[in-house]
C-alpha cells in the first residue's frame, strides 16, 4: 500500500522560514513532488525530487532522502500569499500514478 | 508552461441527471490523465487513471459505471457523473502528465459539482 504523512497545520510569521516534512511508504518509488493549493483553487506544481538531495527553486526548496523515505519542503522569506495547503505526493511503480498526502495548511501571520 | 483546461468550472444539477466534465491539455500531448476528487479541507483522492486509447483504470471503491471516463485523444479526457446524487457533490480535478514518468502533474482548475 501507499501512505504519506505530513503535519496538518503549520503557522509562521511573514519573513520567516518554514519546513514541512513528509514521510512516505510506497511500493515502488518514482519521486516525491510538492504542490501548493489555495482555497478554491487547483493544485500547482512546486518541486520534484527523484534523487537524494536538495532542489532549489527560488524561495522554495525541496529535499529527499530515499533511504529514510523522507522529504521536506522549505519555504523561505514567507509572504502572506504563501498561506495555502501544501501537499506532498509520490509516484508509484511506473511513475504514472500519483498519490497525495493529506496536506499541510500553512498560515502566515503578519 | 503546460496548460490544462477543465470545463465547466461550476455546475449545479438535479439529482438523477448526468454531468460531463471535460479536461483538455492545450499545449502538450497527454498520454495519461488522472481524475481526482476533493472534499473540503481534505486531500486529493485519485479516482481513476485514463490512458489514451484504452480503458480507464479505476481506484478501489470508485464505481466505473457511475463515473464514466473517456480518453479518446491525446488532448481530451472526459468524466461523466451518471445519475448524480447529492453525495456526489464535490470538487473534481483533472490532471495530465506528458510521456516522461517524471513529468509533473499539470492540473485543471477543477469543477465544483453541486447536486440538488
Amino acid at each position: 500500500g501507499q501512505s504519506l504523512e505530513q503535519p496538518s497545520e503549520v503557522t509562521a510569521v511573514e519573513g520567516a522560514i518554514v519546513q514541512i516534512n513528509c514521510t512516505y511508504q510506497t511500493s515502488g518509488f518514482y519521486g516525491l513532488s510538492w504542490y501548493q493549493q489555495h482555497d478554491g483553487g487547483a493544485p500547482t506544481f512546486l518541486s520534484y525530487n527523484a534523487l537524494d538531495g536538495l532542489e532549489e527553486t527560488g524561495r522554495f526548496s525541496s529535499f529527499l532522502s530515499r533511504s529514510d523515505s523522507y522529504g521536506y519542503l522549505l519555504l523561505q522569506e514567507l509572504q502572506m500569499k504563501d498561506s495555502a495547503s501544501y501537499f506532498c505526493a509520490v509516484g508509484n511503480t511506473g511513475g504514472f500514478k500519483t498519490i497525495f498526502g493529506a496536506g499541510t495548511r500553512l498560515f502566515v501571520k503578519a | 508552461g503546460a496548460v490544462v483546461s477543465q470545463h465547466p468550472s461550476r455546475v449545479i444539477c438535479k439529482s438523477g441527471t448526468s454531468v460531463k466534465i471535460e479536461c483538455r491539455s492545450l499545449d502538450f500531448q497527454a498520454t495519461t490523465m488522472f481524475w481526482y476528487r476533493q472534499f473540503p479541507k481534505q486531500s486529493l483522492m485519485l479516482m481513476a487513471t485514463s490512458n489514451e486509447g484504452s480503458k480507464a483504470t479505476y481506484e478501489q471503491g470508485v464505481e466505473k459505471d457511475k463515473f464514466l471516463i473517456n480518453h479518446a485523444s491525446l488532448t481530451l479526457s472526459t468524466l461523466t457523473v451518471t445519475s448524480a446524487h447529492p453525495e456526489d457533490s464535490s470538487f473534481y480535478i483533472c490532471s495530465a502528465r506528458g510521456r516522461s514518468s517524471n513529468s509533473p502533474l499539470h492540473f485543471g482548475n477543477g469543477t465544483r459539482l453541486t447536486v440538488t
